[in-house]
């Protein structure tokens, strides 16, 4: 059974700040890792995913993915009020069933 | 998008007695999921289905079953409820070969 385990578990910065969010996994041979966002209320909505060692990026978001420290991480530029929720990390198994860390909430002050 | 439903949105429900939470998706997804969110945990896996007719048992499957009687329609089933049962549950579509998930709105469900 995968375990997810993502860390800060809450953070609090200033609009416009860099945001760097961490997710450790415990299976190598895991397959993509997805991030998700929630809104208080809401169910989660997928934002970016990686499969591949190295990073990806989708206009402010940014992931990098090292598969042999087993380590993941979101960061988000320019940070604004609008980010402000919870990120979920999620890593597929071979059975194509997510597991999910839980969570970092995130809070951007104006 | 793609679009899924939970319904109901809220119940209560007492000890003992028997849950039925409902998902539908129409977006024609294989994959189907149903999670339990509590504060501390995130998401936990209770049960999925990779079609019509099947389901399968994830992390915490015990107390909860399943039902998959189209490509449509995903039943969770608390036979006999219990206060350790009172959380918010998402139900989740994918396509197969995809693993992008695509959850619905949550029903919060309080045993008491």
């Amino acid at each position: 059974q995968e375990k997810v385990q993502q860390s800060p578990e809450s953070l609090i910065v200033p609009e416009g700040a860099m945001v760097s969010l961490n997710c450790s996994f415990s299976d190598s041979a895991s397959q993509s890792i997805w991030w998700y966002q929630q809104h208080p209320g809401k169910g989660p909505k997928a934002l970016i995913s990686i499969f591949s060692n190295g990073n990806k990026k989708e206009g402010r978001l940014t992931v990098y993915l090292n598969r042999a420290s087993l380590h993941v991480s979101l960061h988000i530029k320019d940070s604004q009020p609008s980010d402000s929720a919870v990120y979920l990390c999620a890593v597929n198994d071979n059975n194509n069933a997510p597991r999910f860390g839980a969570g970092t909430k995130l809070s951007v002050k104006p | 998008e793609a679009a899924v439903t939970q319904s109901p949105r809220n119940k209560v429900a007492v000890t003992g007695g028997k849950v039925t939470l409902s998902c539908n998706q129409t977006n024609n997804h294989n994959n189907m999921y149903w999670y339990r969110q509590d504060t501390g945990h995130g998401l936990r896996l209770i049960h999925y289905s990779y079609g019509a007719g099947s389901t399968e048992k994830g992390d915490i499957p015990d107390g909860y079953k399943a039902s998959r009687p189209s490509q449509e329609n995903f039943s969770l089933i608390l036979e006999l409820a219990t206060p350790s049962q009172t959380s918010v549950y998402f139900c989740a579509s994918g396509a197969a070969g995809e693993d992008t998930q695509y959850f619905g709105p949550g029903t919060r469900l309080l045993v008491l």
